[in-house]
């Protein structure tokens, strides 16, 4: 069972910011939220992760709704390089959970526009 | 460097001839998984490792084996690959804190003929 849903696809133009929303509406209190990122013809990469609070990397941003039940990626400005399919994942942080578990799913495909 | 390491990139095999794919992690990571990425099904997993000698099926691990005898390596073993198994395969480790990324391979493309 898909624990995350993710729109298939959204598009943006280059150096504008993006969100992209990811709804976990059965978030459990010890799961957290991680981001990945595939490019083309790569393997998938760590972007951020979060509980509770916002985060922020030199990567992106990721904002959690005070009930945990939605997230949002925001890439601050859009590049070319940053056209890829976005993973939003729970992984638990209990030891012995569903920690070993990780449901993927397909993702969010971001196309850039110059 | 850290990384996680796939072996072979591309494999082409014959049904019912036996395979393994080989992965290695340098980081002395607990936690390793497979996954199979297949067109419009996006990535899914196939078995993962919580520790040495203990794994543990994922949500596609019909068809596949998994052995964990050392905390570095995790091959995956296809004991009569069949057409339907063609697919990118993608090994990933990490420490067991789930406050902690995701490290993934660089891919194994599998045609099954």
């Amino acid at each position: 069972d898909a624990k995350t849903t993710q729109p298939n696809s959204m598009e943006s133009n280059e150096e504008e910011p993006v969100h992209l929303p990811c709804n976990h509406s059965t978030i459990s209190g010890t799961d957290y939220i991680h981001w990945y990122r595939q490019l083309p013809s790569q393997g998938p990469e760590y972007v951020i992760h979060g509980l509770t609070s916002n985060v922020n990397n030199r990567m992106a941003s990721l904002a959690i709704a005070e009930d945990r039940k939605s997230s949002t990626l925001i890439l601050h400005r859009a590049t070319l390089r940053d056209a890829a399919v976005y993973y939003c994942i729970l992984r638990d942080g209990h030891y012995g959970g569903s920690q070993g578990n990780l449901i993927f799913g397909k993702g969010t495909k971001l196309s850039v526009k110059p | 460097e850290a990384q996680v390491t796939q072996n072979p990139r591309y494999l082409i095999t014959v049904t019912g001839k036996k395979l393994t794919v080989t992965c290695s992690q340098n980081m002395n990571h607990e936690y390793m998984s497979w996954y199979r990425q297949d067109p419009g099904l996006g990535l899914r997993q196939i078995y993962y490792s919580m520790n040495v000698e203990v794994t543990d099926k994922g949500d596609v691990p019909e068809g596949y084996k998994v052995s964990r005898k050392e905390k570095r390596n995790f091959p995956l073993i296809l004991e009569s690959p069949s057409p339907n198994q063609t697919s990118l395969y993608f090994c990933a480790s990490s420490t067991l804190a789930g406050g902690y990324g995701l490290f993934f391979g660089s891919g194994t493309q599998l045609s099954v003929l």
